[in-house]
């Protein structure tokens, strides 16, 4: 079946430093990978994807990169925000018919100032 | 343009009690799924629909039932709450059919079974 694997939290750093939130799956099929993020009190919203092997997605200074040689798709950030501090998910969907997303459990992300 | 919209957004049931959750829609998405979200599990799909009165079982959909009489809108009905479904229940929509299309989330309704 399909799964998908991320670091455990809380990962805390402090404002400005680098961020590395591994995510790694197994999938039936040729999946689509995605990074959906949950602010405090809210429901998930997409904070980027990649369709193809070698693709990186990116959005608001988050990148992650398709590797299917590693079957991995690590979310990355130069320089991370306060406001950056929310709940990462990684997901992935295999093309079967109906497009439903399994989701990783989740990495808690705290920025300090 | 709403989004997603669920309600209600917090929920206390006894256990044995019956009640609906309500997901709408204004995107006009053929898609539209639930999931529940507990500390440490991430997000499982319960049930899901891909138009106007279809329904699909998904990853854990003991002791729910759901039904999209009409497009925008899609219920998710627990006939005897138990403890076990204490969680936060998500709605999200897409369009199809395509793997990569993205999923549009409500906020989310909190319940709690005693």
């Amino acid at each position: 079946g399909n799964s998908v694997t991320q670091m455990e939290g809380p990962v805390t750093l402090s404002e400005e430093a680098f961020l590395t939130i591994n995510c790694t799956y197994t999938a039936t099929g040729y999946p689509s990978l995605f990074w959906y993020v949950q602010y405090p009190g809210e429901g998930l919203q997409l904070l980027l994807k990649a369709t193809k092997a070698d693709d990186k997605g990116s959005n608001k200074g988050f990148e992650a990169t398709y590797r299917k040689e590693t079957t991995s798709f690590h979310l990355e950030k130069g320089s991370v925000q306060v406001s950056d501090s929310a709940v990462y998910f990684c997901a992935l969907s295999v093309n079967s018919g109906y497009s439903t997303l399994t989701f990783g459990k989740g990495t808690m992300l705290l920025v300090s100032p | 343009n709403a989004g997603v919209t669920q309600t209600p957004k917090f929920r206390v049931l006894k256990t044995g009690q019956s009640m609906t959750l309500l997901c709408a829609q204004d995107m006009n998405h053929e898609y539209m799924y639930w999931y529940r979200q507990d500390p440490g599990m991430g997000l499982r799909l319960i049930h899901y629909s891909v138009g106007e009165g279809t329904t699909a079982k998904g990853e854990v959909p003991d002791g729910y039932n759901v039904s999209r009489l009409k497009k925008q809108n899609f219920l998710l009905g627990l006939e005897s709450a138990a403890p076990s479904q204490t969680s936060v229940y998500f709605c999200a929509s897409s369009t199809p059919p395509s793997s990569y299309n993205e999923q549009f989330f409500g906020p989310g309704t909190r319940l709690t079974v005693l």
